[in-house]
């Protein structure tokens, strides 16, 4: 059982540039979210998507794109990056919303120069 | 703006101590957790508790929450060099479909 999976674990990127971040949960959950953590400011939430084929707008959704075409896929895309995205992206889900607990994934690694 | 900031930021403490971490909030919630991150690794979680709640137990570990200060502890007891991670609070901010995460503590523990 794999939980949470998110790819690629390590990307550079240059200014200008798109790239798109997968994320896959097996673990049937209806809620994803992906969330950027930077040091001295905890983990943002970016977007979230409370079910298939839905998505919403979390803290910092500015620059960020998503998807949920498929229950068990959420995907981040930036369509133009900038080097203040350069950052850690974490993907997680849950079976229920806030209510119930967020199983994580082991994070990508985005630079942008 | 994050919902819960903890404190003190970065905690230093010798094995077989206890670690206490605070964490403040800004709204009403229906619940608040904690977890945990090893350097590099995603979160795992650690300890729920809800709003009527007013203490939680899970092993070494205890939480605490006041609702009307809108705060929340961890105790980890009997500290161990394994305990040394960085740990967060989260709030529901009154919603049930996302969690917010505060700023984080990070925990050393010297063997």
């Amino acid at each position: 059982n794999a939980g949470v999976t998110q790819t690629p674990k390590f990307r550079v990127l240059k200014t200008g540039q798109s790239m798109t971040l997968l994320c896959a949960q097996d673990m049937n959950h209806e809620y994803m979210y992906w969330y950027r953590q930077d040091p001295g400011m905890g983990l943002r939430l970016i977007h979230y998507s409370v079910g298939e084929g839905t998505t919403a707008k979390g803290e910092v959704p500015d620059g960020y794109n998503v998807s949920r075409l498929k229950k068990q896929n959420f995907l981040l895309g930036l369509e133009s990056a900038a080097p203040s995205q350069t950052s850690v992206y974490f993907c997680a889900s849950s079976g229920q919303g806030g209510a119930n607990v967020l199983t994580f994934g082991a994070g990508s690694r985005l630079t942008v120069l | 703006s994050q919902q819960g900031e903890e404190d003190p930021q970065a905690l230093s403490i010798q094995e077989g101590e206890n670690a206490t971490m605070n964490c403040s909030y800004k709204t009403s919630i229906n619940n608040l957790q904690w977890y945990r991150q090893n350097s590099g690794r995603g979160l795992v979680h650690l300890i729920l508790i809800r709003s009527n709640e007013r203490e939680k137990h899970s092993g070494r570990l205890r939480v605490t929450l006041d609702t009307s200060k809108k705060s929340s502890s961890l105790l980890i007891t009997a500290s161990r060099a394994a305990d040394t991670a960085s740990y967060f609070c989260a709030t529901d901010g009154g919603a049930t479909n996302k969690l917010i995460f505060g700023t984080g503590t990070l925990l050393a523990v010297q063997p």
